[in-house]
């Protein structure tokens, strides 16, 4: 069975562009987080899907963030305008429920120069 | 509110050393804690998990943690390192109905 995938792998882009990532949960899994990690600091909590909808986005940075999950399935978060601060890697996670374990992807690896 | 606290951020051991990571955690309500191991360019695997059941939880490549609650530790211990554990190592807590919050992670060096 296929793990959590995410896409790109890294990424660098000017301040001021748009970057959007992508996450592919594990098959069946309604549950998607997404985290970050700035510069070796600990891995920060940005939100939580349960399918479709936004069940917590209390870790959201500011509104230059947008998630979405249309239809349940993959999940984007796109940084618009992006900030030198914005770099870092970004984590997606999926679980059968709230309550179960959190299967990692690979992370995005974003530069913002 | 719940957080996780891992002493030190750098750990260096020689191989077939004793392996001891320490995580200390705060939480209002009985947690769920977890360690996590990331490998160079790869993403987080799960090494083990405490969910309430027994206090010493074995996991994969023969890591175990005990869950001390006088302590609020859940230290993170392998008898005899191997080169192959050299990685980043995040211990992360969960209260029921919570988000999950990691420790800023310890790097472990294994020297031959």
């Amino acid at each position: 069975e296929a793990g959590v995938t995410q896409f790109p792998s890294h990424s660098v882009i000017e301040k001021g562009q748009t970057v959007t990532l992508r996450c592919d949960p594990i098959s069946g899994h309604d549950n998607l987080y997404w985290y970050r990690r700035v510069m070796g600091k600990e891995i920060k909590f940005l939100l939580h899907f349960v399918k479709e909808s936004k069940q917590d986005e209390s870790g959201m940075p500011n509104n230059r963030f947008l998630a979405e999950r249309t239809g349940g399935t993959y999940s984007t978060l796109k940084v618009q305008p992006a900030e030198l601060e914005d770099s870092g890697v970004y984590f997606c996670a999926s679980s059968q429920s709230h309550q179960e374990t959190q299967y990692f992807g690979p992370g995005t690896r974003l530069l913002v120069l | 509110a719940q957080s996780v606290t891992q002493l030190g951020s750098h750990v260096s051991v020689s191989e077939g050393a004793l392996v001891l990571l320490r995580c200390n955690y705060s939480s209002s309500v009985p947690p769920y804690l977890f360690w996590y191991v990331q490998y160079p360019n790869q993403g987080l695997q799960l090494l083990l998990k405490y969910t309430s059941a027994a206090t010493l939880v074995k996991g994969i490549n023969g890591f175990e943690a005990e869950f001390k609650k006088s302590e609020t530790s859940f230290h993170l211990t392998k008898p005899s390192a191997h080169m192959s554990d050299a990685a980043e190592y995040f211990c992360a807590v969960r209260s029921p109905y919570e988000d999950m919050r990691f420790g800023a992670g310890t790097r472990l060096t294994v020297k031959p």
